[in-house]
């Protein structure tokens, strides 16, 4: 399976700034996926990068909030725009290769990004 | 009410004992992850189930799905402190289509295993 690397691992921000965030695979993958994980709670689906066309954002999710960014097949990029307090939360991109639920696919996750904003 | 609900919550257990994590869904399912989640770890991969009454094992973790693909259960037997950390389920509802795949997951259960 693939190997993900996130950047920043840990973030504390200030209410009002914007973050990026880094998701960098090891291997081309046509699909890229963005979730949230608020404190307490269980993760949510931001959106869905794909390679040459627009990010498609998950229902209650707007890309003036959460612009990403897939430049090529490896990688991808999250900001999280005039952050507020709600916004603290882990940040997590994964990748599934192939078709889901067939052979080997698995869909793989990078370690995070924790955010904190005061 | 929740698509995925989890239980339990959480579960304390002593070292060796067998524990079932349960995961329950209002409808039916494509198919159904369990991973496990480690602080600064991300989330590791355990199992996944697509076929109604499919059943896996990896070392001391077995994962079911039912029949009628609406609920999973996760057993580990002769618990470790290795195997402590958070376990989700994630579901897929809708047929995956070019490899887009949308996974709701569920709340979590957080497993503390007590040497």
């Amino acid at each position: 399976s693939a190997v993900i690397s996130q950047k920043p691992s840990r973030d504390i921000c200030q209410r009002g700034t914007s973050l990026t965030i880094q998701c960098q695979v090891d291997s081309q993958v046509t699909m890229m996926f963005w979730y949230r994980q608020q404190p307490g709670q269980s993760l949510t689906l931001i959106a869905t990068a794909n390679q040459g066309s627009e990010a498609t954002y998950e229902s209650g999710f707007v890309i003036d909030k959460f612009p990403i960014s897939r430049p090529n097949l490896t990688f991808s990029t999250l900001t999280v725009s005039n952050m507020s307090p709600e916004d603290s939360s882990i940040y997590l991109c994964s990748v599934g290769t192939g078709q889901p639920f067939s052979g080997a696919n698995v869909l793989t996750f990078g370690a995070g990004s924790r955010l904190t904003v005061l | 009410s929740q698509e995925l609900e989890q239980s339990p919550q959480s579960l304390i257990v002593q070292e060796g004992k067998n524990l079932t994590i349960n995961c329950t869904s209002s409808k039916t399912l494509y198919g159904l992850y369990w991973y496990k989640q480690k602080y600064g770890e991300g989330l590791i991969f355990l199992m996944m189930l697509q076929k109604g009454g499919e059943e896996k094992s990896h070392e001391k973790i077995t994962a079911k799905l039912d029949e009628k693909k609406q609920q999973s259960s996760l057993h580990i037997t002769a618990s470790q402190p290795s195997h402590a950390g958070i376990y989700l389920c994630g579901a897929v509802f809708t047929v995956p289509s070019g490899g887009y795949q949308k996974v709701t997951f569920g709340t979590g259960t957080k497993l503390q295993v007590i040497p």
